[in-house]
């Protein structure tokens, strides 16, 4: 079974830029949740998406934003770009079969995001 | 509010035992999971607790204490290969989603 896969890898960006981040979650996960991960702040979870609808949201300013697709694919989007937003993003995908008891997260390699 | 805490790093001889404490103070509980991350690598699953008790998994273990907000994890025969960063992590309950509540993660060196 292929695991979680998000692109592009590494991206630069220049401040005020906008960018997009794609994760394909594992064959028959309907759940993907994004998180930020800086040295200063550990993984910080962004939000999450269950079926196409966003079910839960973390405390990030509304630059950032995601959407699901119908083959559970996400999208996350960054607008307007700081130099804090450097940093590792991760989306994790689960099967949340039975409500979310027991099932753990699924992370993908992650996108290495540099805003100069 | 949520708060979730590790030591932020910890050093052991190879083959000994290591023992990580995770303290968490959060407004739901839905379990608590640990990870491993290598540098550069994404994070992988270890274990979960979600009852009282200790979980035993190969070299690996975790312990949770729900009422003293603790958990553990502890690593047994430690291996070169096991230097790396464990992430505690929280499961909010919210609407059964997926959304992780992540400690600042310990990072284990294993000396030869």
């Amino acid at each position: 079974k292929a695991g979680v896969t998000q692109t592009p890898r590494y991206l630069i960006k220049t401040r005020g830029q906008q960018v997009t981040l794609s994760c394909s979650p594992i064959s028959g996960h309907r759940s993907v949740s994004w998180y930020q991960q800086t040295p200063g702040q550990g993984l910080q979870f962004l939000f999450e998406y269950f079926s196409e609808t966003q079910r839960n949201k973390g405390n990030f300013p509304g630059r950032f934003s995601g959407r699901q697709f119908s083959n559970s694919r996400s999208e996350m989007n960054v607008s307007t770009l700081e130099l804090g937003d450097s940093a590792l993003y991760l989306c994790a995908s689960s099967s949340n079969r039975d409500r979310g008891l027991n099932t753990e997260a699924f992370f993908g390699q992650g996108t290495r995001l540099t805003v100069v | 509010g949520q708060n979730i805490d590790q030591p932020t790093e910890m050093t052991a001889t190879e083959g000994a035992i290591v023992q990580i404490n995770c303290t968490y103070q959060t407004s739901g509980f839905n379990g608590l999971f640990w990870y491993q991350q290598h540098a550069g690598e994404a994070p992988t699953f270890l274990s979960y607790n979600v009852l009282d008790g200790l979980e035993e998994k190969g070299r690996f273990s975790s312990f949770l204490s729900r009422s003293k907000g603790y958990s553990y994890l502890l690593l047994k025969e430690l291996q070169m290969k096991d230097s790396a960063s464990y992430l505690c992590a929280v499961r909010d309950p919210r609407d059964y989603g997926q959304n992780f509540v992540f400690g600042p993660g310990t990072r284990l060196s294993v000396l030869p």
